[in-house]
């Protein structure tokens, strides 16, 4: 079963407008930590922003905030004020205890488009 | 220096050899992760190491890949007798500690083969 959804293959915003790119994840662990990652088309990987599962305020990093809901398992990102800088694609990612230690996995992805 | 650096970051082969990739993570970061990137999709994951133990292996898609890791620092990712399905990304992660902290990523080693 697929632990990190992404539903959104592509997603296209306006420049200056705010926009949402949905996660929804599966655990049961009580402790894990979920994480936004943006991958522009150089290929690099770039950390955005991290949510601990225990965190009771939802994390914003700049123009990034992420919609925890703990209940729904779900751990939205929110891009305020898109960029043409932020057209790339971004991944969720979710690290829970494992054998031994902790991994990460990731989503899918999204690919997000912002028009000038 | 600073960031994670792996190496080569392209690699053309033929079918049949063995490759091998490199892994020099941010000094001082105790864990280190292997993941493989398919063009234009998601991160699968293949390993982790915790100084220089594997806790979990179950990521290697089959015995042809093996990863080592020693002194705590430098990891090679060795792929023997390639495939084409092999062609992908293979990118390098490090953290300062397992289980804390978000995950440094290397520019990764582009594996092409023929």
């Amino acid at each position: 079963a697929q632990k990190i959804t992404q539903t959104q293959p592509g997603m296209f915003v306006q420049e200056k407008e705010a926009v949402t790119l949905d996660c929804t994840y599966d655990t049961s662990d009580p402790s894990y930590g979920l994480f936004w990652y943006k991958q522009p088309s150089s290929g690099e990987m770039i950390f955005l922003i991290y949510q601990g599962s225990y965190d009771q305020q939802n994390a914003t990093e700049g123009r990034y905030s992420l919609n925890f809901q703990k209940a729904r398992k779900s751990a939205n990102l929110v891009i305020s004020a898109s960029q043409l800088g932020d057209s790339a694609m971004y991944f969720c990612a979710m690290r829970e205890a494992d054998t031994g230690g902790f991994k990460t996995i990731f989503g899918a992805g999204t690919r997000l488009f912002v028009k000038a | 220096g600073a960031g994670v650096s792996q190496s080569p970051s392209n690699k053309v082969t033929e079918k049949g050899k063995d490759v091998e990739l490199r892994c020099d993570p941010i000094s001082g970061h105790t864990a280190l992760y292997w993941y493989r990137q398919s063009l234009g999709q998601g991160l699968e994951f293949l390993i982790y190491f915790q100084g220089n133990s594997a806790p979990d292996k179950s990521g290697l898609p089959s015995d042809r890949f093996s990863a080592e890791r020693t002194g705590g620092s430098v990891s090679t990712l060795t792929i023997q007798r390639t495939q084409q399905e092999d062609s992908a990304v293979y990118l390098c992660a490090s953290s300062y500690k397992l289980g804390a902290g978000e995950l440094f990523f290397g520019e990764g080693s582009r594996l092409t083969v023929l």
